[in-house]
């Protein structure tokens, strides 16, 4: 398996676009994890799903911030309207969940900077 | 999921054993210990997990107190390759288990 898979790798937009960051978690695994990383923030969870359903998004930052499962092997995190403080690098995740424990795999991230 | 204190850094030297430790004094009894690092601009990678017994794999070894209210990780040989911020998280196993960062620790390994 190529390991989870983020697109783009670099984003740069304009204050008030829309921007939606992909990914495709490992096949076969049933959790999903989106992050975002600042310097000041460090690693945030921001929504994590479990079959697809979302389980706990208490750390979207607001209204503008939109994530969506809509099958194993796809996730997207959309921003609309964007700004600048929406600068960071977001980080998708995912892992195989269930009685046991098993580690999350991340994918390298994309650079969103909002100008 | 039960919050873990770490110091913000420490170095070591090349080819040293690098000793990270970590608090979580209010750890469940169903909770486990995992710990990953981030290299500059990379995802972060898991390296080891345990319950109550020490853990060895190729990449570390982490020694767990009896009562389960520290940790430590332990990288035997440590290389420069090594330098990276190290995160000790503990979390329930399950299908709903959040894994949550906190501020983690920075490890300098020096030539």
């Amino acid at each position: 398996d190529a390991g989870v898979i983020q697109s783009p790798r670099h984003e740069v937009t304009e204050m008030g676009q829309e921007v939606t960051l992909r990914c495709k978690p490992i096949s076969g695994h049933n959790s999903l994890f989106w992050y975002r990383q600042t310097m000041m923030r460090g690693l945030e969870l921001l929504i994590y799903f479990n079959n697809n359903v979302p389980i706990d998004d208490s750390g979207m930052p607001e209204d503008r911030f939109s994530a969506k499962m809509p099958n194993a092997s796809f996730s997207t995190l959309k921003i609309q309207p964007s700004e600048p403080r929406d600068s960071a690098v977001y980080f998708c995740a995912s892992s195989l969940q269930g009685m046991g424990n098993t580690e999350a795999f991340f994918g390298q991230g994309t650079r969103l900077t909002v100008v | 999921d039960a919050k873990t204190t770490q110091p913000p850094s420490m170095d070591c030297a090349e080819g040293r054993a690098a000793n990270l430790p970590c608090n979580h004094s209010t750890i469940s009894g169903n909770e486990y210990v995992y710990w990953y690092r981030q290299i500059h601009s990379q995802g972060p990678q898991y390296i080891i997990h345990g319950l109550k017994n020490n853990e060895t794999n190729e990449m570390a070894s982490l020694i767990i107190t009896e009562d389960r209210k520290s940790s430590t990780l332990i990288l035997p040989h440590a290389t420069l390759r090594d330098t990276a911020v190290y995160y000790c998280i503990v979390r329930v196993t399950g299908a709903n288990s959040k894994l949550t960062f906190g501020k983690g620790i920075t490890l300098s390994v020096r030539p």
